[in-house]
């Protein structure tokens, strides 16, 4: 019972902005969204995270939606580097309210 | 620099010779985890501990124990490693500040069980 949906796939030309959707339509009103990146092999490194608002970084922009039912997270000049696999992640209750990592999607940026 | 360290990077070894992964970390963090990460399966939690000795099984524990006898250290241990055993560890630190949960993960143990 995945709390999250996510692409399993998408590519994005280099400089340009990478959009990376995730559905999270059963989040309850205080949790939050997480992102995280796995380059490959590499252990996963936190990007960003967001309750409501629109949140931004020095890696990413995370803009979810006013029904906190979406969220996009946003690579605004993507490079070859941010090639990863990328997670949207809500706490699950049932595992104690920890983060559990899915599937993610794979970016692959191209030159 | 706050991070997390284990040891060794990459390791083959035979089926039922004890081996230990250590892992560190250096930010004080009372919550550290392992996983397993396989193709197709994602990341799945083997054990857990919230602090010095206070352990608990994660998602897929058998074949594996661990021990936290001091906050900064948490080795994970394979008494008997089996084949199906073979596949990528990381270890990781989580940082809890009110609702915010961060996770900061090592550099991963590439294990291969012949």
């Amino acid at each position: 019972d995945a709390k999250t949906t996510q692409p399993p796939s998408m590519d994005c030309a280099e400089g340009r902005a990478a959009n990376l959707p995730c559905n999270h339509s059963t989040i309850s009103g205080n949790e939050y969204v997480y992102w995280y990146r796995q380059i490959h092999s590499q252990g996963p490194q936190y990007i960003i995270h967001g309750l409501k608002n629109n949140e931004t970084n020095e890696m990413a922009s995370l803009i979810i939606t006013e029904d906190r039912k979406s969220s996009t997270l946003i690579l605004p000049h993507a490079t070859l580097r941010d090639t990863a696999v990328y997670y949207c992640i809500v706490p699950r209750m049932e595992y104690g309210n920890k983060l559990v990592f899915g599937a993610g999607t794979i970016l692959r940026v191209k030159s | 620099e706050a991070q997390v360290t284990q040891n060794p990077r990459y390791l083959i070894t035979v089926t039922g010779k004890k081996l230990t992964v250590t892992c560190s970390q250096n930010m004080n963090h009372e919550y550290m985890s392992w996983y397993r990460q396989d193709p197709g399966l994602g990341l799945r939690q083997i054990y857990y501990s919230m602090n010095v000795e206070v352990t608990d099984k994660g998602d897929v524990p058998e074949g594996y124990k661990v021990s936290r006898k001091e906050k900064r250290n948490f080795p994970l241990i394979l008494e008997s490693p089996s084949p199906n055993q073979t596949s990528l560890y990381f270890c990781a630190s989580t940082c809890f500040r009110g609702p915010k949960e961060t996770q900061y993960f090592g550099p991963g143990t590439r294990l291969l069980v012949l």
